[in-house]
């Protein structure tokens, strides 16, 4: 079981560019989280998604921030014109009950 | 507003001396409270978890104490070992929602 896979761990985007993040939920879990990570604000709920259904989005900023799960596999969360501020670790973690296990996180630059 | 809270920011102790991580909630709907372990450039793992019908939960040299009167608990590692050194944080979830709101965590350093 190699855990919840984030790709790419790292990622250095220009101002205006888009950012789409990768997730890889350990298989049979079925509940995909994303949160982000900075200093100032700690550990930040953004999504969550239950059997690939979104439940409940209210931690994404309205616009530009979106999050996807297409299947069991994977989920993806998509930044549009990203900004300086959005810069930080984006992690995703999956469960199958209370506990929830993280992947290592893509740490985004915007330059 | 800040949902859970922890105390505090930064700790320091000697390897073998009983480390005290704080944390206090606000939501009363909050039944399951984890803590996770954090190291450089890795995501948080779980260390330990208690639910709130239970007033203490032991797994090694690490303990939650929880109080549901006063919402508040505490995480103890006792015997603290330079490998310890790590950030904690204290995170909270309940009313049928697995969504964890995290404490902004504690960074522990133990010296050898």
């Amino acid at each position: 079981n190699a855990g919840v896979i984030q790709t790419p761990r790292h990622k250095v985007t220009g101002k205006g560019q888009e950012a789409t993040l990768w997730c890889e939920p350990i298989s049979g879990h079925s509940a995909v989280f994303w949160y982000r990570q900075t200093i100032v604000q700690g550990l930040e709920f953004l999504t969550y998604f239950r059997n690939q259904a979104p439940i409940d989005d209210s931690g994404m900023p309205k616009e530009r921030f979106s999050a996807q799960m297409p299947n069991q596999s994977h989920s993806t969360l998509k930044i549009q014109s990203t900004q300086p501020q959005d810069s930080a670790v984006y992690l995703c973690a999956s469960s199958l009950g209370e506990r929830l296990f993280f992947g290592h996180g893509t740490k985004l630059s915007v330059l | 507003q800040q949902q859970v809270r922890q105390s505090p920011q930064s700790l320091t102790v000697w390897e073998g001396e009983t480390a005290i991580l704080n944390c206090s909630y606000e939501d009363s709907t909050f039944n399951y409270f984890p803590w996770y372990q954090q190291f450089p450039g890795e995501g948080p793992a779980l260390l330990i978890s208690i639910s709130s019908v239970s007033d203490k939960k032991e797994d090694g040299r690490f303990t939650i104490f929880f109080n549901k009167r006063e919402k508040k608990l505490s995480l103890h590692i006792t015997d603290s070992q330079p490998g310890d050194s790590a950030t904690y944080f204290c995170a909270a979830s309940g009313g049928g929602n697995n969504k964890l709101t995290f404490g902004q965590g504690t960074v522990l350093s133990v010296i050898p």
